[in-house]
């Protein structure tokens, strides 16, 4: 079975500059993940899917970042304008429902100069 | 309050020993709670998963959950240096999402 795929897993960008995150769960996968990982710190949930719609997106900064989640499998994660302090890994997770076991994919890490 | 607390440690044990790794939680309304280990630059990975209280063991990890004190372990029985790694504690709260810890580093020195 293929895990979580995400791309791409390494970017540098400009502040002020846009940058996109793509992820796709695992087949089947109702519940999509995610998460922005600073170093040194636990991952911090962004935001939660259950097939297309939103769970919680409570910690997710919707001046600048978005996402969305179409036809309830591929996610893509936006950030418009980029800040220097939005350097992190970004984690996609996918699950089969609301509080199943979730699986990560092997993140993107985002420098901001 | 943070919803999910856990000792950033590091926490050190010779090998061999039992490494004992803790964590709480803010919502009473918790149902699901899970154990992730993360090496160095890699992601998080799931060790275990427990959904009611008591015991669950599953080779050398043994995962205990208490709900009536908000209170969920991680035991790793004859820990190996390979176990060393930062642990990470999930919960799905009864708000149907699922947030992580700050973690715990572990060191398991040869």
């Amino acid at each position: 079975e293929a895990g979580v795929a995400q791309s791409p897993r390494y970017k540098i960008i400009e502040k002020r500059q846009s940058v996109a995150f793509w992820c796709n769960p695992i087949s089947g996968h109702a519940t999509l993940y995610w998460y922005q990982q600073i170093l040194g710190q636990g991952p911090k949930l962004l935001i939660q899917f259950q097939n297309n719609g939103v769970v919680d997106d409570s910690q997710l900064p919707k001046d600048r970042f978005s996402a969305e989640r179409l036809k309830g499998v591929d996610s893509t994660l936006k950030i418009q304008p980029a800040k220097l302090e939005d350097s992190a890994v970004y984690l996609c997770a996918s699950s089969l429902g609301l509080g199943a076991e979730a699986f990560f994919g092997q993140g993107t890490r985002l420098t901001v100069v | 309050q943070k919803e999910v607390e856990q000792n950033s440690g590091p926490l050190s044990v010779p090998e061999g020993a039992i490494a004992s790794l803790n964590c709480t939680y803010s919502d009473r309304g918790s149902q699901s709670f899970f154990w992730y280990r993360q090496y160095s630059g890699k992601s998080p990975e799931l060790i275990m998963s427990i959904y009611s209280n008591g015991d669950k063991e599953d080779g050398r990890f043994t995962a205990q959950l208490n709900k009536a004190s908000q209170y969920v372990s991680l035991l790793i029985r004859d820990s190996q240096p390979s176990d060393s790694a930062t642990y990470l504690c999930a919960v799905h709260t009864g708000g149907f999402k699922t947030i992580f810890g700050a973690g715990t580093r572990l060191f398991v020195k040869a």
